[in-house]
């Protein structure tokens, strides 16, 4: 499975739109890509994934870039509630994820 | 539907002792996941199932086993605890061929976790 790498640390103002970038350069054909994040110590929670097609919901906006090296996962309207740690994986059909250390967003108030 | 749940939330034990962890799935998911997070890293997968009856090893796997003699069941098992295994352990499940709303899920759905100290 594909590696990916993302920054280790983001800031971002409340009610901005906060980007999260991730590098995925090894991707293959079949793998999606799923974003994840953990607030404190708490279990993963899913927030999206596509393939190649941008993806929207509820929660955010998936950006993926049409070589499909390299995606944004966009949160429109960042709120205090979504500071944590954001993951980004590259998989095939939801198994054998491989979780980095992850991007830490802070939202500053 | 309750999800993912975890038995027990928290845990100590002392060096050598024994316990098993389970993890219960009430979504009729056919693959079910073992992970175990340490201090400002990502998860790592211990073992994982495809299918009841079935398991096989993750990225690390040693000092540990399971089993799933049930489908909604995945128990991970220390023998002989270690001080090195003291971690927060995640279990996870996801199902195959399944959709909702036309879509189909792809994801894992994660557990709230066990926080192990091992003295």
């Amino acid at each position: 499975d594909a590696k990916t790498t993302q920054p280790p640390s983001m800031d971002c103002a409340e009610g901005r739109a906060a980007n999260l970038p991730c590098n995925h350069s090894t991707i293959s054909g079949n793998e999606y890509v799923y974003w994840y994040r953990q607030i404190h110590s708490q279990g993963p929670q899913y927030i999206i994934h596509g393939l190649k097609n941008n993806e929207t919901n509820e929660m955010a906006s998936l950006i993926i870039t049409e070589d499909r090296k390299s995606s944004t996962l966009i949160l429109p309207h960042a709120t205090l509630r979504d500071t944590a740690v954001y993951y980004c994986i590259a998989a095939n059909y939801g198994q054998n994820f491989v979780f980095g250390p992850g991007t830490r967003l802070s939202v500053l108030p | 539907n309750a999800g993912v749940t975890q038995t027990p939330k928290f845990r100590v034990l002392k060096t050598g002792q024994s316990m098993t962890l389970l993890c219960a799935q009430d979504m009729n998911h056919e693959y079910m996941y073992w992970y175990r997070q340490d201090p400002g890293m990502g998860l790592r997968l211990i073992h994982y199932s495809v299918g009841e009856g079935t398991t096989a090893k993750g990225e690390v796997p040693d000092g540990y086993n399971v089993s799933r003699l049930k489908k909604q069941n995945f128990l991970l098992g220390l023998e002989s605890a270690a001080p090195s295994q003291t971690s927060v352990y995640f279990c996870a499940s996801n199902p195959i061929g399944a959709e909702t709303s036309g879509r189909r899920i792809r994801e894992q759905f994660f557990g709230p976790g066990t926080r192990l100290t091992v003295l």
